[in-house]
Order: C-alpha cells, then structure tokens, then sequence
C-alpha cells in the first residue's frame, strides 16, 4: 500500500476554510484516497473517497491533481467541532483493509 | 440502521481473566474487521473477515481470538492478556472488501 506523508498538526479559527494536504508519491494505478476523521475515544468516521479530479460531498471536497502523487481535503468554514485528527488513506478498494498513516490533529480556536 | 454497535464501552480486566468484545451491525455488510488502537496513535488492522471466513490476520497474537458466528456478529476473544494490550478496540463493516469502512465507537480495554 502506498505510503502517505500528512501534517502532524494545523490550527484554524471559525469560519475559515482548512485545507490538509496528504502526499503519497507510490500511488498505484489502482488505489483510491480516503479521508477519515475521528474524535478522541471514538470509532474514525468515513469523510469523503476519490479517485481523480475533484469530489464533493455535503461535508468536505478532495481536490486530486493529474499526477495523483498528492490530494488536498478541504473544509469549508470549520466550526470548533471540526477538532479531529483527520487521515489519510491510500489503497486499492479490491485488496486488503485500510493502512492508518499518522493523521493531522486539526484544532479550531474561536 | 446505518450503525456498528460494540458492547461493552469499557472493560477491565486482570491478566489471567477470559473476556470477549462484541460488534454487531445489521447493514446487511460481508467484511467486518478488528483494529487497535493506542493513544494518540493510528488504529492498526487486527483481523478482517470476508463472508464470515477469516480473510486476513495481521500476525496478532494467540491471545486474541477473533470469531464471526454470523454475517451480522464479530466477536473478539482475550485471554491472559498483558498491560500493554491496554487499548481502544475498534470494529467495523463494510458491505464488501472493496467498499467503505465503517466504524463502531470501540471498546476501551484496560488490562492490570
């Protein structure tokens, strides 16, 4: 599976958009990038998936360039509740169950 | 019911005690899996099963047992653990090895 580098840490206030880079320069052909978020003593929480280009959902929008090499999730006007370590994931969706790299712990000040 | 349940929240338990961890979930998914998680660290893959059959055992070790009497029900087994298998223990489902994970709450394990 290919491996992911992210921040360690990123700070934010209300109201801002946060954008948390993920790289992963041996993405195969075949893998998919996944954003978790999780909550301290809580079960991590499926954010978005996305292959290429541009997703989009109710929550958040993964922007992937041509390359695949890096993806960049995207909250728009983060809230104090959005504090969370967010992951990032890259595998084929036909192989094996998700490899957790290091995570971002976002924190959101007001 | 978009939900993965796991019973109990909590558990201590002495080194020589024989507990079980249970996860339920009835999305009607094939793949269920076991990870753990230490503080402030990724959860890692324990064990995953596929259409109630093991699939994937992460070379953990014996003292874990996971089990899946049915399609619905993932069962973990601990028996003579140690100080160090203190941990939150995470289940989740999807509806097969290629579709998203989701997750249940964890259950938090202390071991003295």
């Amino acid at each position: 599976l290919a491996k992911t580098t992210q921040p360690i840490s990123m700070d934010s206030y209300e109201g801002q958009e946060v954008n948390i880079t993920c790289s992963h320069n041996n993405i195969a052909t075949n893998d998919y990038i996944t954003w978790y978020q999780q909550f301290p003593s809580q079960g991590p929480r499926f954010i978005i998936q996305g292959y290429k280009t541009k997703v989009t959902n109710e929550v958040a929008s993964l922007f992937i360039p041509a390359d695949r090499k890096s993806s960049t999730l995207s909250l728009p006007r983060v809230s104090l509740s959005d504090t969370a370590v967010y992951y990032c994931l890259v595998g084929d969706p036909a192989g094996t169950a998700l490899i957790f790299g290091k995570g971002t712990t976002l924190s959101v000040s007001s | 019911d978009t939900e993965v349940t796991q019973t109990p929240k909590h558990l201590v338990m002495g080194m020589t005690n024989k507990k079980s961890l249970k996860c339920e979930q009835h999305m009607g998914h094939r793949a269920m899996y076991w990870y753990k998680q230490k503080a402030k660290k990724p959860p890692e893959l324990m064990f995953v099963y596929s259409y109630e059959k093991l699939s994937i055992n992460e070379s953990v070790p014996s003292r874990f047992s996971p089990e899946c009497p049915n399609s619905s029900l993932l069962n973990l087994h601990l028996h003579a653990l140690q100080p160090e298998d203190s941990a939150l223990y995470l289940c989740a489902s999807s509806q097969d090895l290629t579709d998203t994970q989701y997750f249940g709450p964890g259950t938090r394990l202390t071991v003295l």
